[in-house]
């Protein structure tokens, strides 16, 4: 079983750099393409990029321009760092696992695992 | 992006009743839909994946449908524990978009 688990700082002031770390307890860390979401009142969740254990990533567009996410294979973690937060930043913050079946563009996906999430606050 | 629109936006029910949520995407997502419950305080949990399928561990009671752009989420004999908001998920197209949730009072 799989058990995911979220840390960072949970206070930002606006225009500072946000950065959350999930560790990957059991199960395999290769072969999956981690994930981080958030949940915002206003925007609902919202899914900002996934990262792979070789280091390949894909970012919502969105935040792309502010958005770096990083993978330490050995140690089963992954990170976020957006730059520049403001409070449309402010979310409570979910890494994730999916999984699925197919290959190539036929590969249907899902979220089966989850953190329990980090509420990330910024204010001045 | 591929917009996810859910109706209702909440509903109120009793134990027992059988509901329906359903979900609309502005594309076509084909069967890469997705539904999960959350509870409040906790993170979002699987009930169904690829438009029908149960996850393993939820009660039968729990069945959804759809294809294309239509898909609906129907639970039967609703027990006090199901109170929550229900998401709807595409996972056709990148950035993987949710709908905005119906929450469910019982």
């Amino acid at each position: 079983q799989v058990h995911l688990q979220e840390w960072g700082a949970g206070l930002l002031k606006p225009s500072q750099n946000l950065s959350l770390t999930c560790a990957v307890y059991g199960g395999s860390f290769s072969g999956y393409y981690w994930t981080w979401i958030r949940q915002s009142p206003g925007k609902g969740l919202e899914w900002i990029g996934e990262i792979d254990d070789s280091g390949n990533t894909n970012y919502s567009p969105s935040l792309k321009s502010r958005l770096t996410i990083s993978v330490d294979t050995p140690k089963n973690q992954f990170s976020l760092n957006l730059t520049s937060v403001t409070a449309a930043d402010t979310a409570v913050y979910y890494c994730a696992r999916p999984v699925g079946y197919g290959s190539g563009s036929y590969y249907i996906s899902w979220f089966d695992s989850w953190g329990q999430g980090i509420l990330v606050t910024v204010s001045s | 992006d591929i917009q996810m629109t859910q109706s209702p936006s909440s509903l109120s029910a009793s134990v027992g009743d059988s509901v329906t949520i359903t979900c609309r995407a502005s594309h076509n997502v084909h069967s890469y839909l997705n539904w999960y419950s959350q509870r409040p305080g906790e993170a979002p949990s699987l009930l169904i994946y690829a438009a029908s399928t149960l996850q393993r561990g939820v009660p039968s009671r729990f069945g959804a449908s759809g294809s294309g752009t239509d898909f609906s989420l129907t639970i039967r004999n609703l027990q006090a524990d199901d109170i929550g908001t229900y998401f709807c998920q595409q996972s056709y197209s990148s950035p993987y978009t949710f709908g905005q949730g119906t929450k469910l009072e019982i």
